[in-house]
């Protein structure tokens, strides 16, 4: 068990510039998230994927952002047009296939990407 | 309105005593799940504890217990023995059961320090 693979661990930006991170679920697990957290804040949820679909978008993604999960594996993150609110710390988390009742369904997060926008 | 509701910012603890991290939580669903998470500066969300909505019995897991409070809606991350490795940021977080509702919501934290 190798963890949830976060890339890059930093990223300084400049305002206008794109940004693209990286995440890689553990392998077995089927469901993907996506979450946004700010200093002094719990993490927001931003999307998540099972398999390749994306099946929930927060409205806290605005146009500017998109998510891809290709073929169900890995799963990268773009901002595009960086603004300095997009500074935050990004969270990549992954779960298992589970049964019917979700409830005690467990994240596993990575170490998240730092994204400063300058 | 909050979900999940942590009113402690920060607390410090001395080493060796157990402490009591708050959660209050706001929900109309009847089946849900309660979560804590721990976060070191490292960044990384570690999972702690979790508790059922129609869990009878308090969750434990090894110096963690959760005191599930269901008319109070509140569940209480107790940590005995507190050792110096503790200190991080708690996180308390909700999942509801309606149809559609796939994600975690969380709080806005404590900071734990524990003093040697």
């Amino acid at each position: 068990d190798t963890g949830v693979s976060q890339n890059p661990r930093h990223k300084i930006t400049k305002r206008g510039q794109n940004v693209t991170f990286r995440c890689d679920p553990i392998s077995e697990h089927n469901r993907l998230y996506w979450y946004r957290q700010t200093l002094g804040q719990g993490p927001e949820f931003l999307t998540y994927f099972q398999n390749e679909a994306q099946l929930e978008k927060s409205r806290l993604l605005s146009d500017r952002f998109s998510a891809e999960r290709p073929k169900g594996s890995f799963s990268t993150l773009e901002i595009q047009r960086t603004e300095q609110g997009d500074s935050a710390m990004y969270l990549c988390a992954s779960s298992p296939k589970l049964g019917r009742d979700r409830s005690n369904e467990k994240l596993f997060f990575g170490s998240g990407t730092q994204l400063s926008v300058l | 309105a909050q979900k999940i509701t942590q009113t402690q910012p920060g607390m410090f603890v001395q080493e060796k005593e157990a402490v009591t991290l708050d959660c209050t939580y706001d929900t109309s669903d009847q089946s849900y799940g309660l979560f804590w998470y721990k976060q070191p500066s490292s960044g990384e969300m570690i999972f702690l504890i979790y508790q059922g909505s129609y869990d009878e019995q308090n969750a434990t897991e090894g110096r963690y217990s959760l005191n599930f409070q269901k008319a109070r809606k509140s569940a209480n991350l107790v940590i005995s023995a507190s050792q110096l490795g503790d200190s991080a940021m708690y996180f308390c977080a909700m999942r509801e059961t309606l149809f559609g509702n796939e994600k975690l919501t969380f709080g806005t934290g404590t900071r734990l320090t524990i003093i040697p």
